[in-house]
């Protein structure tokens, strides 16, 4: 099994609802990663856990409120976002030692709609 | 710091032509480079990879080679076809962070029939 599964595809939320999104990896990396990607733009680091453990936080805003349950799955929860934080969002997950010899395995996102 | 920088697109191309998306990086120590393609609607898929100098990364009939004294890293293939048509990103990771990447602008490939 060598996919990152990312739930759901598609999510639409009002700028008060709570909601996360939810991400699983079964590779045995025990690194994973969230990313922003706006629309023709790369993909933006928010947040990477290594072992569990949250390694960097990129500066994000505290209504994004990243949980690593287990070395298996990752989960983003979201509250009181802004019509500003529409985009895809993009979970990923690599070896934490050498994430550089192998790169990333990314999911398909979930495209989040806030209205 | 670190860096990446690519080629402004789209690229337009006829089917079979000759592609080459140009990416030179800046980086502080040695750092591996990437190629990643983004399909529409999908997320980012490993296209290739060089983790030292002078290696070239090869997957699909894509190549690309790690050139230090020019730090660059361009993405080359012989034939291109349709579905080639997608986002190309260079990257790279952080030398002294493994589990930090950094990602050039993203180049859009239209091949056209």
């Amino acid at each position: 099994d060598t996919e990152v599964t990312q739930t759901p595809k598609h999510l639409v939320m009002g700028m008060t609802n709570k909601k996360s999104l939810k991400c699983e990896q079964h590779m045995g990396h025990r690194a994973m990663y969230w990313y922003k990607q706006k629309a023709k733009k790369p993909p933006e680091l928010m947040f990477v856990y290594s072992y569990e453990k949250l390694s960097i936080n990129e500066s994000v805003p505290s209504r994004f409120s990243p949980e690593c349950p287990n070395s298996s799955l990752l989960n983003l929860h979201l509250h009181a976002l802004q019509p500003e934080d529409s985009a895809l969002y993009l979970c990923a997950s690599s070896q934490p030692e050498r994430g550089d010899l192998g790169g990333y395995t990314f999911g398909s996102g979930t495209r989040l709609t806030v209205v | 710091g670190n860096s990446v920088t690519q080629m402004e697109g789209p690229v337009t191309l006829s089917e079979e032509a000759f592609l080459t998306i140009n990416c030179t990086y800046t980086a502080t120590g040695y750092p591996s480079l990437f190629w990643y393609v983004q399909y529409p609607g999908e997320g980012l898929q490993l296209l290739l990879k060089a983790t030292k100098a002078d290696d070239k990364g090869s997957n699909k009939g894509f190549e690309a080679t790690y050139r230090k004294e020019t730090t660059s890293f361009h993405l080359e293939k012989g034939s291109v076809q349709v579905s080639d048509s997608a986002v190309y990103f260079c990257a790279l990771s952080d030398p002294y962070n493994f589990n930090k990447f950094y990602f050039g602008s993203g180049t859009k490939l239209n091949v056209k029939p």
